[in-house]
């Protein structure tokens, strides 16, 4: 299988703030990668798709970049309701596999 | 608009056969491209993927459950069928059904999801 690490596993950030999440592949997954975020008690959210490309509806401040085994999401000007767990989504291989999930809270 | 819904039992009992019913509106099964999945969530864990099941009736498992899931599809009924073989407490999650981007093998459309806990 491969394995998804994500880094941090948990972070603190202020309303304004740049935040940057990494995931790690174990293999290279060329660019199938995708993000989501998971309101507590809700079912996860599509931002990025294929690495780079922002799912309709998603606020330009969310973006993903990385190839190969590193990827990144960034979300620029946080905002309150930014405040999520976060994970990331291979879908190069079966079984398709997901990261641990970071925890984005409130300084 | 594409939404879906999971249903079934909220507790079963360890050695039995979980049953989770996935109804959904807005797109098609017979639509080529087409694919609606399973992924699980132990509470307070991470996002485990389970199965998908393609309009052409092409399955894929996760190898580490694959001897005790099976899916299958009713098209006229716009439903698809999650079994699950030999619960065990550990199965405890929280199971979502969602639409995978056509041509694409990721989840774009996400189900409510379902508590279901495994205990005698």
């Amino acid at each position: 299988d491969i394995q998804m690490t994500q880094s941090p596993s948990a972070l603190s950030a202020s309303v304004g703030d740049r935040v940057t999440i990494t995931c790690r592949a174990s293999e290279s997954i060329t660019s199938d990668l995708n993000w989501y975020q998971q309101q507590p008690g809700k079912a996860p959210k599509l931002l990025i798709y294929s690495a780079n490309s922002l799912q309709s509806g998603v606020p330009s401040r969310f973006s993903g970049s990385g190839s190969g085994t590193d990827f990144t999401l960034t979300i620029s000007n946080l905002q309150p309701e930014d405040f999520a767990t976060y994970y990331c989504h291979q879908t190069y291989g079966t079984p398709y596999t997901f990261g641990q999930g970071t925890k984005v809270e409130i300084k | 608009q594409i939404t879906l819904k999971e249903s079934g039992p909220t507790l079963v009992k360890p050695t039995q056969t979980l049953t989770l019913t996935c109804s959904f509106s807005g797109f098609s099964l017979s639509t080529s491209g087409v694919g609606v999945g399973w992924i699980r969530q132990p509470p307070g864990k991470a996002l485990e993927w389970l199965v998908i099941i393609y309009w052409n009736d092409e399955k894929r498992y996760n190898p580490s459950l694959k001897s005790r899931v099976s899916i299958t599809k009713d098209t006229s009924k716009n439903q698809v069928v999650l079994r699950m073989t030999n619960m065990d407490p550990v199965d405890t999650a929280t199971y979502y059904c969602a639409h995978n981007a056509i041509n694409y093998d990721f989840p774009d459309f996400w189900g409510q999801g379902t508590l279901v806990t495994v205990s005698s």
